[in-house]
């Protein structure tokens, strides 16, 4: 079946760090690969996606590119700001099948 | 608005009692599915709908667990009688791709949730 691991948390930084958060899935064929974050009391929001191998997804600075041959979609940023506290889930889509959610990783970022 | 929406964003309930959630996805959405989000977990797949077709429902956790969507539009998850196991935040979501994972419209939109506490 299709599974998502992420890294465990929580992760804390300090501002402006660089950031990694490491996702790895398996599944058959070929899946879509999502981020999605949960900002405290608000709902799941696509952060970005990439739909097939060697993709990179990006938006609002962060980066993850779809590996298959380690099959891997490792969420970066460069410099994170406070703003960036949250949950993150990765997540695939695989054709005709559940979408799959990785339990989250939670970002602290300190001032 | 043009998000998904849902209501009551907050629900308590007694142990025993019928809870109805709603869910009204983005108009013209094709996909509506239900998700179980236990604190401190990734959320976890319920059911799916096709317009008005429930085409699966294996991740209901009992048949307790009830979900419609009579005209293609609006959805409600249906709990009789609550135990405390069902505290979560359920959450719905919505997207354009006729069947899940199918490319570039298999983005799925989320509302902001139920959370439900059983007493």
């Amino acid at each position: 079946g299709n599974s998502v691991t992420q890294m465990e948390g929580p992760v804390t930084l300090s501002e402006e760090a660089f950031l990694t958060i490491n996702c790895t899935y398996t599944a058959t064929g070929y899946p879509s690969l999502f981020w999605y974050v949960q900002y405290p009391g608000e709902g799941l929001q696509l952060l970005l996606k990439a739909t097939k191998a060697d993709d990179k997804g990006s938006n609002k600075g962060f980066e993850a590119t779809y590996r298959k041959e380690t099959t891997s979609f490792h969420l970066e940023k460069g410099s994170v700001q406070v703003s960036d506290s949250a949950v993150y889930f990765c997540a695939l889509d695989n054709y005709g099948q559940n979408f799959v959610f990785g339990p989250g990783t939670r970002l602290s970022v300190l001032p | 608005g043009a998000g998904v929406s849902q209501s009551p964003r907050y629900k308590v309930a007694k142990r025993g009692q019928d809870v109805a959630l709603r869910c009204d996805p983005i108009s013209g959405h094709v996909s509506l599915f239900w998700y179980q989000q236990a604190l401190g977990q990734g959320p976890e797949f319920l059911t799916y709908f096709q317009n008005e077709a429930q085409l699966d429902k294996s991740g209901l956790p009992s048949d307790r667990f009830f979900a419609e969507r009579p005209e293609g539009s609006v959805s409600t998850l249906k709990i009789q009688r609550t135990q405390q196991e069902d505290s979560a935040v359920y959450l719905c979501a919505s997207s354009r791709s006729l069947i899940p994972g199918q490319g570039r419209f298999s983005e799925q939109f989320f509302g902001p949730g139920t959370r439900l506490t059983v007493l």
